[in-house]
């Protein structure tokens, strides 16, 4: 049981650059999440879905695009990526009033 | 006000102390409450469910006063693997707008 994959684990952009992070569940579940966390900061929520094809958008959206287009992936798109989004990148996964379970982060850079 | 706030910390503590953990959160009609804890660079993991009952997991001990929008963590007989960061997390209306608190980090020395 994979739980919650995230793809890429790590990756280098150059400002402007375009690229999508891929988030796969394998629970059934309905919601999921992208959380973006800094250096020494909390988790925040950058977009949400409550079920296929729903998206919402959380405390920090600006910059970033999401689609859900099958209940078990949910894509994170930057299209002009820029320093700022350096960051951790978490995906999350669950039921309605139920904890989360998290991906283990994909690490970006943008230089 | 954020929605969800902690103790800045960070708390520095002797192996076998006894820690506790505070959280406030803003919206009234928060549905959802847990702990969660987050290893350096890792993901968060869930630690415990939070019940207005009080709920306790061997050492740990949770609780939620839904009159003062007030959730705690207590660790007892502390742990040098105890060492992490503690996130109080609440679930919204409806159940899937999920806000995560800072963090509190914990240092256990031996």
């Amino acid at each position: 049981n994979a739980g919650v994959t995230q793809t890429p684990k790590f990756r280098v952009l150059k400002t402007g650059q375009s690229m999508t992070l891929l988030c796969a569940q394998d629970m059934n579940h309905e919601y999921m999440y992208w959380y973006r966390q800094d250096p020494g900061m909390g988790l925040r929520l950058i977009h949400y879905s409550v079920g296929e094809g729903t998206t919402a958008k959380g405390e920090v959206p600006d910059g970033y695009n999401v689609s859900r287009l099958k209940k078990q992936n949910f894509l994170l798109g930057l299209e002009s990526a820029a320093p700022s989004q350096t960051s951790v990148y978490f995906c999350a996964s669950s039921w309605v009033g139920s904890p989360l379970h998290f991906g283990n982060g994909t690490r970006l850079t943008v230089t | 006000r954020k929605e969800v706030e902690q103790d800045p910390g960070p708390f520095n503590v002797p192996e076998g102390a006894t820690v506790a953990f505070n959280c406030t959160y803003s919206n009234s009609a928060s549905q959802s409450f847990f702990w969660y804890r987050q290893d350096c660079r890792k993901e968060p993991k869930l630690l415990m469910s939070v019940y207005s009952s009080g709920n306790e997991d061997g050492r740990f001990t949770a609780q939620l006063n839904r009159a003062s929008q007030y959730i705690s963590l207590l660790i007892r007989d502390s742990k040098l693997s105890d060492s992490a960061t503690y996130l109080c997390v609440v679930k919204g209306t409806g159940g899937f707008k999920t806000i995560f608190g800072a963090g509190t980090r914990l240092f256990v020395k031996a």
